[in-house]
């Protein structure tokens, strides 16, 4: 079934410690984006790639690198995690920067203890 | 500096009744705005969208309004039902943004509830 994929669904983590969060998508889309949803504060955006190759930084992107080496993947990754990264986080893509419809995984539920 | 608003976190609407849902944006280079749904532990899903270019959108019990010099937007959900319940992203995007191009911009989002 074409879509995006996330992994893992939840973790709970030792502060300190280096996580990565991966998404993979199916669906060709050449934009893709990290967000986090925290309660009251919506949904922010991390870091993002317009395409293979190239990333950017968004609202909130300390504290988190990403990598787009393909098409298809588009990790994230905490290298030492902190208490204030617990959040739920999601991965979106688009066919392209001038499209507009974003889809998005099913999330990752981050608790960093 | 939150470019886009929905001010009220929570909306409670008996069932066959009407919700509206509000969204207000300050950026005056946004031309394109999208609704996205979301329900417990599932990402958001898309809903429906309106260009700039227009003032209405509809798709069956749903209707979005836009009011451009206001700059304001509104989700109308016609007739209400429990399986609408769920919390509903507003979202703006701007053509010509540089290297956030195609970049959308969310609100905090609203808890819609219909009750029976």
């Amino acid at each position: 079934i074409a879509g995006i994929t996330q992994a893992p669904t939840s973790q709970i983590l030792a502060a300190g410690r280096r996580m990565t969060l991966r998404c993979t998508q199916d669906m060709r889309h050449n934009a893709m984006y990290w967000y986090r949803q925290d309660l009251g504060l919506g949904l922010r955006l991390i870091h993002y790639s317009n395409t293979a190759g190239t990333t950017g930084k968004g609202e909130v992107p300390d504290g988190y690198s990403v990598s787009r080496a393909n098409t298809d993947d588009f990790p994230l990754t905490l290298a030492s995690a902190v208490p204030s990264q617990t959040s739920v986080y999601f991965c979106a893509s688009k066919q392209g920067p001038s499209y507009n419809e974003q889809f998005f995984g099913p999330g990752t539920r981050l608790t960093v203890l | 500096d939150q470019q886009v608003k929905q001010n009220s976190p929570s909306l409670s609407v008996q069932e066959g009744r009407i919700s509206i849902l509000n969204c207000d944006y300050t950026n005056s280079m946004f031309d394109y705005f999208l609704w996205y749904k979301k329900y417990p532990a599932e990402g958001p899903t898309f809903l429906i969208s309106i260009s700039s270019i227009k003032d209405k959108n509809e798709d069956g019990r749903f209707t979005v309004f836009l009011n451009k010099s206001a700059k304001h937007l509104s989700l109308h959900i016609v007739p209400s039902q429990p399986g609408d319940s769920a919390v509903y992203f507003c979202a703006a995007s701007g053509v010509n943004r540089g290297s956030t191009l195609g970049r959308l911009y969310f609100g905090r989002g609203t808890q819609l509830t219909v009750w029976p």
